[in-house]
């Protein structure tokens, strides 16, 4: 079956440093992939994706990049703010009628002034 | 658009108290799904519709049950509340369908606590 395995946290970085989560996936075919963030007390809201290999997904300064060589879609940010603090869940969706997708544990990011 | 609204928001329920999460989406998707957070545990699935009139168990069924009442809604019933369902419960939706890249929209949550 397919699976995400993310980068286990917590992650607690000064302003200003340089983001990295990691994550890889196991699926058949080509899945499309996903960062999600949940806020604290919110539901999770997608932050970017990406349909198919080698695309660059990018929003509000995170970008990640789909790697079908190596399985990944790491989630980097190369300036962070306090404002990013949040769970980051990266996952995948396998583009069948089922549409289920399938979603890491998370990685909790917290950002000190 | 209110995109996937849940409601309630925070319940507090007795052991062997039943009780309805009830989910729309305003957003015309085929797909919908709820799942469980729980510390430490990520996003469980516990039942999805990947259709108006289709559901189908996910990861943790047990002690759950659902309608897809129509396109728009689609409910979690708990018929006989336990501690172990203390959690919160997320409802999302999807456009679903072949080549659908599939981003899912996520209500606000509801808070569970079962004493």
């Amino acid at each position: 079956g397919n699976s995400v395995t993310q980068m286990e946290g917590p992650v607690t970085l000064s302003e200003e440093a340089f983001l990295t989560i990691n994550c890889t996936y196991t699926a058949t075919g080509y899945p499309s992939l996903f960062w999600y963030v949940q806020y604290p007390g919110e539901g999770l809201q997608l932050l970017l994706k990406a349909t198919k290999a080698d695309d660059k997904g990018s929003n509000k300064g995170f970008e990640a990049t789909y790697r079908k060589e190596t399985t990944s879609f790491h989630l980097e940010k190369g300036s962070v703010q306090v404002s990013d603090s949040a769970v980051y869940f990266c996952a995948l969706s396998p583009n069948t009628n089922a549409g289920k997708s399938t979603f890491g544990d998370g990685t909790t990011l917290t950002v000190k002034p | 658009n209110a995109g996937v609204t849940q409601t309630p928001k925070f319940q507090v329920l007795k052991t062997g108290q039943s009780m309805t999460l009830q989910c729309a989406q305003d957003m015309n998707h085929n797909s919908m799904y709820w799942y469980r957070q729980d510390p430490g545990m990520g996003l469980r699935l516990i039942y999805y519709s990947a259709s108006e009139g289709t559901t189908d168990k996910g990861e943790v069924p047990n002690g759950y049950n659902v309608s897809r009442l129509n396109k728009r809604e689609f409910s979690l019933r708990l018929e006989s509340a336990a501690p172990s369902q203390t959690s919160v419960y997320f409802c999302a939706s999807s456009e679903g369908g072949r080549g659908a890249t599939d981003t899912q929209y996520f209500g606000p949550g509801t808070r569970l606590t079962v004493l």
